[in-house]
């Protein structure tokens, strides 16, 4: 089944202590992205990336980093996680490059900074 | 970054009923996308409009592409209980994914 994937679901944490959320594709798609979304602001871009070893910034990029070694997989890293940052994450993906918007999202990582 | 106005933030309605919402924007877009989110899952898209004044169903869903290439509407006929979750319209500045910008989201709530 075509799929994004991503871990935790869930999670609660503590100011400055470093996580992960991981996102896998098995679509073999070149473009990955990382949303964070937030009631009555919608979905807000944070990092994206065209392909393995490019990344960029979305609109909302401070406090966050982001990887690309292998095509698969796209992690969101929080080094020193603020409660500003509690969200809903959102990882998505899509066919090509180029790409037409038509994005394939994950269930989504709802994180809680406390 | 860019904005897209979408209204209503929020809509009650009663089951059969048809529901109406938009997106507005000062900036030109090249496509209109509309993605549903359900309760506890990740957006799915909807319809994609790719031309000015292209109209598009899909379903009981209509959606149309302005003429101005600045707005886009979404049309739901008969509303069922499933039709329930969030709508985001999207914008694609340009080529390329990353040039999309998403609406604030209208929450759909249906009484039976």
């Amino acid at each position: 089944e075509a799929q994004v994937t991503q871990n935790p679901r869930y999670l609660i944490t503590v100011t400055g202590k470093k996580l992960t959320v991981t996102c896998s594709q098995n679509m073999n798609h070149e473009y990955m992205s990382w949303y964070r979304q937030d009631p009555g602001l919608g979905l807000r871009q944070i990092y994206y990336s065209m392909n393995v070893e490019v990344t960029d910034k979305g609109d909302v990029p401070e406090g966050y980093k982001v990887s690309r070694k292998e095509k698969r997989n796209f992690p969101l890293i929080l080094e020193s996680p603020s409660p500003n940052q509690t969200s809903l994450y959102f990882c998505a993906s899509s066919f090509s490059r180029g790409g037409t918007g038509e994005l394939f999202f994950g269930e989504g990582s709802r994180l809680t900074v406390l | 970054g860019q904005q897209l106005n979408q209204s209503p933030q929020s809509m009650f309605i009663q089951e059969g009923e048809d529901v109406s919402m938009n997106c507005t924007s000062s900036s030109i877009f090249n496509t209109w996308l509309w993605y549903k989110q359900d309760p506890g899952e990740g957006p799915v898209l909807l319809i994609a409009l790719y031309k000015a004044g292209e109209l598009t169903s899909n379903g009981r869903l209509t959606a149309q592409f302005g003429i101005t290439r600045k707005d886009s509407f979404l049309n739901i006929s008969a509303s069922i209980p499933s039709d329930v979750g969030i709508y985001f319209c999207a914008g694609q500045l340009g080529w390329g994914a990353q040039k999309l910008v998403f609406g604030q989201g209208t929450r759909l709530t249906i009484n039976p």
